[in-house]
């Protein structure tokens, strides 16, 4: 069965302070993905990220970056700089890739605030 | 225009009413899937559809039906909703040619059962 914990619920940091979202998950496939996803207040969920659990290299998107280590089984992400804009609950995701294994197993999400 | 939409965006209902939350896509992909969305648990998965003739129950499926009118259309029943049954709901949609399940999500349907 898969897994995927997020134990921070809820997370406040100042404006421009920089901020991690720790996510750990278990699996037993050997190829999996993994994905970040954000919700804002307005509520729709918005895609941020997917991984290959065969690329470990850390990725930035401006402000944002992963760290996917295999070795810890955790994928966490970090908003540099943060602002305002980046309030919102952050969901992190995780799919097998064996027919009938696809389905993404959500983690309860981390709601990050972030403080004028 | 959005590309996953969802009606009603927001439903009040009495116990015991039949509602139909209605899914369409113009990403023209093969799977979609509907998720409850509650406070602290997350999203689970309810039904899934990975092309017009297969429908699949998910995590939750007790209390709901689901139809796939079309590959653009998917649509959740609750045949006789109950309180336990407020919650935020989302349609998403998957490309069966990507060997990767990256999932988009609808805006969400806001239900309440009283």
């Amino acid at each position: 069965a898969q897994k995927v914990t997020q134990a921070q619920t809820e997370i406040s940091v100042v404006e421009k302070e920089d901020v991690t979202l720790d996510c750990v998950y278990e699996t037993r496939d050997t190829t999996y993905y993994l994905f970040w996803y954000k919700q804002p207040p307005s509520g729709e969920l918005v895609f941020l990220i997917r991984r290959n659990s065969f690329d470990e290299q850390n990725e930035i998107s401006g402000r944002y970056s992963w760290n996917f280590q295999k070795s810890t089984s955790s994928f966490n992400f970090t908003i540099t700089a943060s602002q305002v804009v980046d309030s919102a609950v952050y969901f992190c995701a995780l799919s097998g890739t064996n027919f009938g294994n696809e389905k993404l197993t959500f983690g309860t999400g981390t709601r990050l605030t972030i403080i004028p | 225009d959005a590309d996953v939409t969802q009606t009603p965006r927001n439903r009040i209902t009495k116990t015991g009413k039949r509602i139909m939350l209605e899914c369409s896509q113009t990403k023209g992909h093969d799977r979609m899937y509907w998720y409850r969305q509650d406070p602290g648990l997350g999203l689970r998965l309810i039904y899934y559809s990975f092309d017009v003739k297969d429908i699949n129950k998910g995590e939750i499926s007790d209390g709901y039906s689901v139809s796939r009118q079309a590959q653009a259309k998917f649509s959740l029943s609750l045949e006789s909703a109950i309180p336990n049954q407020t919650a935020l709901y989302f349609c998403a949609t998957s490309d069966l040619g990507d060997l990767v399940d990256t999932q988009y999500f609808g805006p969400g349907t806001r239900l309440t059962v009283l």
